[in-house]
């Protein structure tokens, strides 16, 4: 049973434009959530993190909102460029535990130019 | 240099075989981690390592092994490796006194196994 869900696979936008990937989670324990991004060939690398007191962290051209009550969260871009185009994961960790990741299954987001 | 290295990067193997895909890191971290990626699905936990002495089963450890043979060092095996293992597998590190959580787990850049 998916604890973390990325129900879209996929996502094209152009450039400029803004990005929006969605993550639902069903575990309430979890308080901790992680965006990565992956490249082909490439390991993810860590792109954002949100914790469960806020619910919005800004990075830049990035910022993740989180909605507790809806159990959902969100990665906006903007604006997109090409370079940005990669499979994102949504993680998350549950509160007091180790670092262990449980991941969505991923959006590969293409921006074109 | 990087500083998570899998090897190899590509393998085909039989069903059957006993195969050991190996990961090293220059960070210095106490932490690993093997993950496998299948398509359509994110990263799963086989097994994770908090130090030398110590390791744990993750989310799908059934039919890995693991070996922590150095701080820099773990490994993973498959004792017979069946088809359904057929996928992408990464290593990471972390290091939690470098503050946030999850936000200090490097990946590899993977190993892609193929099982015929």
């Amino acid at each position: 049973d998916q604890q973390v869900k990325q129900n879209s696979p996929s996502l094209s936008v152009q450039e400029g434009r803004i990005s929006i990937l969605n993550c639902d989670y069903t575990n309430s324990m979890f308080d901790y959530f992680l965006w990565y991004k992956k490249y082909p060939a490439e390991g993810p690398t860590f792109l954002i993190s949100i914790s469960s007191i806020k619910d919005k962290n800004e990075d830049g051209r990035f910022t993740v909102f989180l909605n507790k009550s809806a159990k959902h969260l969100s990665l906006h871009i903007v604006p997109s460029q090409p370079g940005d185009s990669a499979v994102y994961f949504c993680a998350a960790l549950t509160q007091g535990g180790s670092e262990k990741l449980v991941f969505g299954k991923g959006t590969k987001l293409t921006v074109n130019p | 240099d990087a500083d998570v290295t899998q090897t190899p990067r590509n393998r085909i193997t039989k069903t059957g075989k006993r195969i050991m895909l190996e990961c090293s890191q220059t960070k210095g971290h106490d932490r690993m981690y093997w993950y496998r990626q299948d398509p359509g699905l994110g990263l799963r936990l086989i097994y994770y390592s908090f130090d030398v002495k110590d390791i744990n089963k993750g989310e799908i450890s059934d039919g890995y092994s693991v070996s922590r043979q150095a701080q820099a060092k773990f490994s993973l095996s498959l004792e017979s490796a069946i088809p359904n293992q057929t996928a992408l597998y990464f290593c990471a590190t972390s290091d939690p006194s470098l503050g946030g959580r999850g936000e200090t787990q490097y990946f590899g850049p993977g190993t892609r196994l193929l099982v015929l």
